[in-house]
C-alpha cells in the first residue's frame, strides 16, 4: 500500500531561518506529489504540486519543493521563513487512481 | 465564491448513536473525496466519487460507513452505530476534473465526538 512519512512532526523556527521539511513516500511507479497547507482556522489548501519535468518546482509564499526520485523524497523548502508561515503542511502522494495519500503532517511555528 | 460547505461544524454524540455528515461541493466540481482526521494523525483517506461513476469505497473502515452523493453534488457520509474511535474531524474536498491531479478545495471540516 502507498504510504507517505514526514518526518518531524513538530518544528520550530525563528524568523528569518531556513525551513525544510522532509517526505518519503513508499510507492516505487510514477507518481504526482503535492503539499498542502493549513492555516490556523483555515481550511487545507494546496501548496505546489509534481507532475513531471523540473524536480524542483515552485510554489505560492517562496516554497519550494524537490523531488528525488532515487531517495523517493519530495522535501519542502523555504529559504527565509516569516511568522506568516505558522501552519501545518502535508504531503501527499497521488500514485494510482485517484486516491490521494496523505502524510501525518508537520506542525510549523515561527517564533517572531 | 462560495467554498465547499460541510455541516454540522461539530457533533457530539452517544455511541451506538447514527451520525450523518453533509458536504456541499463547490458549484460545478466533479470530484468530491472524503478524509478522516483523527488527532496526530494524517489525513486518512474514506471515499471518493466522480461524476455519475461508482464510487472508489476503499477507504471505509467498516461497513458502519457509507456514503451518497445526490444527483452529483451534495453528498452525505453516515456513520451508523458509532464508536467512541470514529471520533475525528471528518473533512470534505472537491475537484474540478479527474480526481487527484486538480487541486483539491477542502472545507472546514465536521468534527465528531462520541462519547
Amino acid at each position: 500500500a502507498q504510504s507517505v512519512s514526514q518526518h518531524n512532526h513538530h518544528v520550530i523556527l525563528s524568523e528569518a531561518a531556513s525551513l525544510e521539511l522532509g517526505c518519503n513516500y513508499s510507492y516505487g511507479g510514477t507518481v504526482n506529489l503535492f503539499w498542502y497547507v493549513q492555516y490556523p482556522g483555515q481550511h487545507l489548501q494546496l501548496l505546489l504540486k509534481y507532475f513531471s519535468g523540473d524536480p524542483l518546482v515552485k510554489g505560492i509564499k517562496g516554497f519550494e519543493a524537490e523531488f528525488i526520485k532515487s531517495k523517493f523524497s519530495f522535501n519542502l523548502r523555504k529559504p527565509s521563513v516569516q511568522w506568516s508561515d505558522t501552519a501545518e503542511y502535508f504531503c501527499a502522494v497521488n500514485a494510482r487512481g485517484n486516491k490521494l495519500v496523505f502524510g501525518a503532517g508537520t506542525i510549523l511555528r515561527v517564533k517572531s | 465564491g462560495a467554498g465547499v460547505s460541510q455541516s454540522p461544524s461539530n457533533k457530539v454524540t452517544e455511541k451506538g448513536k447514527d451520525v450523518e455528515l453533509r458536504c456541499d461541493p463547490i458549484s460545478g466540481h466533479t470530484a468530491l473525496y472524503w478524509y478522516r482526521q483523527s488527532l496526530g494523525q494524517g489525513l486518512e483517506f474514506l471515499i471518493y466519487f466522480q461524476g455519475n461513476s461508482a464510487p472508489d469505497k476503499s477507504g471505509l473502515p467498516s461497513d458502519r460507513f457509507s456514503a451518497e452523493r445526490t444527483g452529483g453534488s451534495v453528498s452525505t457520509l453516515t456513520i451508523q452505530r458509532t464508536q467512541q474511535e470514529d471520533s475525528a474531524v471528518y473533512l470534505c474536498a472537491s475537484s474540478m476534473g479527474q480526481g487527484a491531479l486538480s487541486p483539491l478545495h477542502f472545507g472546514n471540516g465536521t468534527r465528531l465526538t462520541v462519547t
